[in-house]
């Protein structure tokens, strides 16, 4: 069964102080992993989609990477706008073009000023 | 262009009443989706379609059923409602073809409250 663990659950923060979000996940054969933001009241906002191992993808503040095992997102000098619930989803290899995620339980970032 | 969009956006409903959400997008997607949040329980995979006319279960599919008559709309149908359903509904969609580096678009959600 494919599993997709988040840590930490919360995340509290002062503007300009960076640290990492992890994923870790465990799949028969990993396609994709695909990170999101939801703000309160509203649905997922597409990030970065990672592929293979070694991969990094940046967008201002947040940088993902991606290990055989895990993923971070890293945030960088982090903005109260930076707020938010990061969660990660995997896609996997499967014997049909099916495009299903799955979905780790995300991790709520509090950045105050 | 308004990606996903989903109605209502709040209901409540009362045990054993039956509602259909409707999600529609305008990208032409081939592949939609429907899941329910729950505090504590992430994104959960109700029911899904690979194109018109086609559906499939996904992770939590009891109670509810689907329907895609038209490949621009996705409906979630609860037959009769039970306060386990009360959740917050996030419908999506996504290409079929395998350069999918956007993964899902997803609609604004409805809040449903079953009492």
């Amino acid at each position: 069964e494919d599993q997709v663990t988040q840590s930490p659950e919360a995340l509290r923060l002062q503007e300009g102080e960076s640290s990492s979000l992890n994923c870790s996940y465990t799949v028969s054969g990993l396609r994709g992993l695909f990170w999101y933001r939801q703000d309160p009241g509203k649905g997922p906002e597409f990030l970065f989609t990672l592929y293979s191992a070694g991969e990094e993808k940046e967008k201002e503040r947040l940088k993902a990477t991606l290990t055989k095992k895990e993923s971070f997102l890293h945030i960088t000098a982090p903005k109260p706008e930076d707020s938010a619930t990061y969660l990660c989803a995997v896609q996997v290899n499967s014997g049909g073009s099916n495009y299903k995620l799955t979905f780790g339980k995300g991790t709520l970032l509090t950045v105050n000023p | 262009n308004a990606g996903v969009t989903q109605t209502p956006k709040f209901r409540v409903l009362k045990t054993g009443q039956s509602m259909t959400l409707l999600c529609a997008q305008d990208m032409n997607h081939e592949y939609m989706y429907w899941y329910r949040q729950d505090p504590g329980m992430g994104l959960r995979l109700i029911h899904y379609s690979v194109g018109e006319g086609t559906t499939a279960k996904g992770e939590v599919p009891d109670g509810y059923n689907v329907s895609r008559l038209k490949k621009q709309n996705f409906l979630l149908g609860l037959e009769s409602a039970a306060p386990s359903q009360t959740s917050v509904y996030f419908c999506a969609s996504s290409y079929s073809r395998s350069e999918n580096n956007y993964g899902y678009t997803f609609g604004s959600g409805t809040r449903l409250t079953v009492v």
